[in-house]
């Protein structure tokens, strides 16, 4: 069966200190990855997506995330975290013909000023 | 902003009682998708339609339906509720819902309390 798994349930970080997210998933065919972020009380925003191409992608708010075909991972990174990126992560998949999204368990952020 | 509306944003109502919630999609959408997301089951798929048509089912139980509509909104239909059913029941919406490229853009939510 199609799973995500996300290392990290909670992960706190001092405001400037550098992000990864780690995001694994086990899938046999072709997919297409996404993360999203989901601020306190709001909805889930796309924050990054990889269909194909360079499996280096950048998204928004200086976020950036790596795809490795051979470890069937696609962690998200940032340089420097801001505590406005305090927020829940969630890494998702689904096959590259489309369908539904499987997610991760998300991951929550927490970042100190 | 998503494009991607939902109604009611809150909704209180006992056990027992059925609901309906609301999605609009993005405009130029076809597919609509429905989510759960509770604290022990995390992000859940339910049900996914496009054009009017189902797609594909979820975990979705058989005390929840949902429909999609000729002028495209969706609602998903909760009857005989109960304390479990308490979550946050997103709608999404994409393009196509089938392709390499499709990508789904997330309404803001129904948080449904049932008491």
């Amino acid at each position: 069966a199609q799973s995500v798994s996300q290392h990290n349930h909670h992960v706190i970080l001092s405001e400037a200190a550098s992000l990864e997210l780690g995001c694994n998933y086990s899938y046999g065919g072709t997919v297409n990855l996404f993360w999203y972020v989901q601020y306190p009380g709001q909805h889930l925003q796309l924050l990054l997506k990889y269909f194909s191409g360079d499996p280096l992608v950048k998204g928004i708010k200086g976020f950036e995330a790596e795809f490795i075909k051979s470890k069937f991972s696609f962690n998200l990174r940032k340089p420097s975290v801001q505590w406005s990126d305090t927020a829940e992560y969630f890494c998702a998949v689904h096959p590259s013909q489309g369908g539904k999204l499987i997610f991760g368990q998300g991951t929550e952020l927490s970042v100190k000023p | 902003d998503s494009g991607v509306t939902q109604t009611p944003k809150h909704l209180i109502t006992a056990t027992g009682q059925r609901v309906t919630l609301r999605c609009s999609p993005r405009s130029g959408d076809l597919s609509v998708y429905w989510y759960q997301q509770s604290l022990d089951q995390g992000l859940q798929f339910l049900i996914h339609y496009y054009n009017g048509e189902e797609r594909a089912k979820g975990n979705i139980l058989e005390r929840f339906s949902a429909q999609q509509f000729p002028d495209l909104h969706s609602e998903l239909n909760l009857s005989s509720l109960e304390l479990g059913d308490s979550a946050l029941y997103f709608c999404a919406s994409s393009l196509a819902g089938r392709g390499s490229t499709d990508t789904q853009y997330f309404g803001p939510g129904t948080r449904l309390t049932v008491l």
